[in-house]
């Protein structure tokens, strides 16, 4: 239990399907982000939100769609996927602090579009 | 944030200390260096993070040399559970933790 829950943890959709991909923490941080990791590959930053603001968003294509209702849960929408956005889709959260500190991951969701 | 090199693989013997080098030869003086590490499949975990100082928690210890170029991570007693890709990330500390990930090292630990 790392107080960091992502769902589904496995998830198959086609290209012109829409579908929700939900993060939610447990730990009260203030800080929460999307990374994308394809086979083969380093995990990538997709979007930042710091108090539920989104506060980066690293080119990512506008078929992912971000959401923050509030600091505990983030969501991300998918429509209109591409084969090559199947990965390893990780949620992540913190607590904004001056000296740095650790980021929680969740398992993940593991996306594959047919 | 400034890049790491790191080696792409290394072996240890179950219960021998590992040491997995970073070198991070452009850090800036406000810049920290953190470890992570991903187990198969699963979310990254993080392990420990220092400026310049040298660190010690339950899971690890980080040296950092004098100059700050370069640490070392420091698995005391290496277990079967340890293998893992192992990163290292170095970046200003404060906001939000965002982590540039490099293809890290992937740590075999042996029987």
């Amino acid at each position: 239990e790392t107080g960091v829950t992502q769902t589904p943890r496995h998830l198959v959709m086609g290209m012109t399907n829409k579908k929700s991909l939900k993060c939610e923490q447990h730990l009260g941080h203030n800080a929460m982000y999307w990374y994308k990791q394809s086979a083969k590959k380093p995990l990538e930053l997709m979007f930042v939100y710091n108090f539920k603001e989104q506060t980066e968003n690293n080119s990512v294509p506008s078929r992912f769609s971000p959401e923050c209702p509030n600091s505990s849960h983030l969501f991300l929408h998918l429509h209109t996927l591409q084969p090559e956005d199947s990965a390893l889709y990780l949620c992540a959260s913190s607590q904004v602090a001056a000296g740095g500190t650790e980021a929680f991951f969740g398992q993940g969701t593991r996306l594959t579009v047919v | 944030d400034a890049k790491t090199t790191q080696p792409p693989s290394m072996d240890c013997a179950e219960g021998r200390a590992a040491n997995l080098p970073c070198n991070h030869s452009t850090i800036s003086g406000n810049e920290y260096v953190y470890w992570y590490r991903q187990i198969h499949s699963q979310g990254p975990q993080y392990i420990i993070h220092g400026l310049k100082n040298n660190e010690t928690n339950e899971m690890a210890s980080l040296i950092i040399t004098e100059d700050r170029k370069s640490s070392t991570l420091i698995l005391p007693h290496a277990t079967l559970r340890d293998t893992a890709v192992y990163y290292c990330i170095v970046r200003v500390a404060g906001g939000s933790e965002k982590l540039v990930f490099g293809k890290g090292t992937k740590l075999t630990v042996n029987p």
